[in-house]
This record gives C-alpha cells, sequence and structure tokens, in this order.
C-alpha cells in the first residue's frame, strides 16, 4: 500500500493477556518508530528500528514490552501480561531516515485493557 | 531530556482572522516537525524546518524556526474552518532519531 498499515485498529483484552501489535511501513523506508499517544501521557516515543536492529530501544517503558523487525519491512510490538496502564493508541511511523525527510505515521491500533 | 513546550494548548479563532502558536524546545536539535491531527486520526506531515532561519509555507499555513532561540511558529493566515486540528511540533535531539513531541496546540475555528 501507500502508506504505513497497522493492524489491528482496534484491539480490547483482559488485563494479564499478552498482545501483538503489526505495523507494515512504506515500502524501502529503512527506518520504523513506535510511538503510543495517551490522554495523560501525550505522544511517546518507544523504539527505534534501523533495518532489522534496533539502535534505540530507551522509550520502551518495562520489560513486558518488546519489538522486533523482520526482513527491514513488518515490525511487532508485543506487550505481555498487559496492564491498565497500556491502554493507548500505538502508532507506527516509518521514514527513509534521512534528516530532511519527515516520519510517516500510520493510523494506530487502539488498545483497551479492561 | 529533550523538552517541548507549545502554547497555547488550547485556541478558538475566528474565521478571517491572523494567529500564531508557538513551539519552544529545551536543548539543541538540528530538526523540528510539525504535523496535524485530526480528531480520531492520525499524524500528517506538514512542515520539516531544519536549520536557524528556516521558513516553510504552505496554503494558509507558515512555519518558521529560530534554533538561537529554541523557537518554532506556526502562522495561521485567515482562519478557515477546515484548518480545526490539533497542530504538534516535534524535534529530534543531536545524534538521535526520536521524536520529542509537545502536548499539542488544539484549534478551533469558529465560523
Amino acid at each position: 500500500g501507500a502508506g504505513v498499515s497497522q493492524s489491528p485498529s482496534n484491539k480490547v483484552t483482559e488485563k494479564g493477556k499478552d498482545v501483538e501489535l503489526r505495523c507494515d511501513p512504506i515500502s524501502g523506508h529503512t527506518a520504523l518508530y513506535w510511538y503510543r499517544q495517551s490522554l495523560g501521557q501525550g505522544l511517546e516515543f518507544l523504539i527505534y528500528f534501523q533495518g532489522n536492529s534496533a539502535p534505540d530501544k530507551s522509550g520502551l517503558p518495562s520489560d513486558r514490552f518488546s519489538a522486533e523487525r523482520t526482513g527491514g519491512s513488518v515490525s511487532t510490538l508485543t506487550i505481555q501480561r498487559t496492564q491498565q496502564e497500556d491502554s493507548a493508541v500505538y502508532l507506527c511511523a516509518s521514514s527513509w531516515g534521512q534528516l530532511d525527510q519527515p516520519q510517516h505515521f500510520g493510523d494506530g491500533t487502539r488498545l483497551s485493557i479492561l | 531530556e529533550l523538552k517541548v513546550e507549545q502554547n497555547p494548548l488550547f485556541l478558538s479563532m475566528q474565521e478571517g482572522k491572523n494567529y500564531t502558536i508557538y513551539c519552544n524546545y529545551s536543548t539543541t536539535s538540528d530538526r523540528l516537525y510539525w504535523y496535524r491531527q485530526d480528531p480520531g486520526k492520525s499524524l500528517e506531515s506538514l512542515f520539516v524546518l531544519l536549520s536557524n532561519g528556516a521558513v516553510k509555507q504552505e496554503g494558509r499555513l507558515m512555519a518558521s524556526l529560530d534554533t538561537k532561540a529554541r523557537l518554532s511558529t506556526l502562522h495561521i493566515t485567515a482562519a478557515v474552518h477546515d484548518l480545526s486540528a490539533t497542530y504538534f511540533c516535534a524535534v529530534v535531539g543531536i545524534g538521535n532519531n526520536r521524536l520529542a513531541f509537545g502536548k499539542g496546540n488544539q484549534v478551533v475555528v469558529i465560523p
């Protein structure tokens, strides 16, 4: 597709369950980013991939959060043993990784933990 | 830690009038971005500002960057209803790639 694609668009799950969120970046984009957006915290950086490597994972809030990227393309963000404070919109972005290019965002996954 | 402050957080605009919203950041940066977000939607890139004195314009929106003052402004000329949205500024610190966002300027344009 032409843009960043994320799935699912909405996810409701019970506290304690694991969830996987998927991101398909724009074709050819080498850099991929995960952010989350919540009312209380605004937009927060989670992790950055260059190719399949994650040189910056400093924004992951706890060891329950992990992410991987395969084939320099699709990325999966996994949250284990979900907590209510994990409820947020998880946004994925991709870019060419060059200074003069913006990050292009997907529509996000709205995650609700009951 | 790079901090980004936007103000005002909420602005009610009258159609046809001009307004300016502000973005301040706390440490040296070499990249600043403006994004627009409509309710329930994702972020749409508006401008990329890379150097001191950079000015970019698109339609009724004009963004500028003063790296010495660590300040960017987004000027809206003759506001129209379609410009109602939340505008985010985001800054990248030297040597990394992550965006640090402000809390956004929520703009409502009233006919």
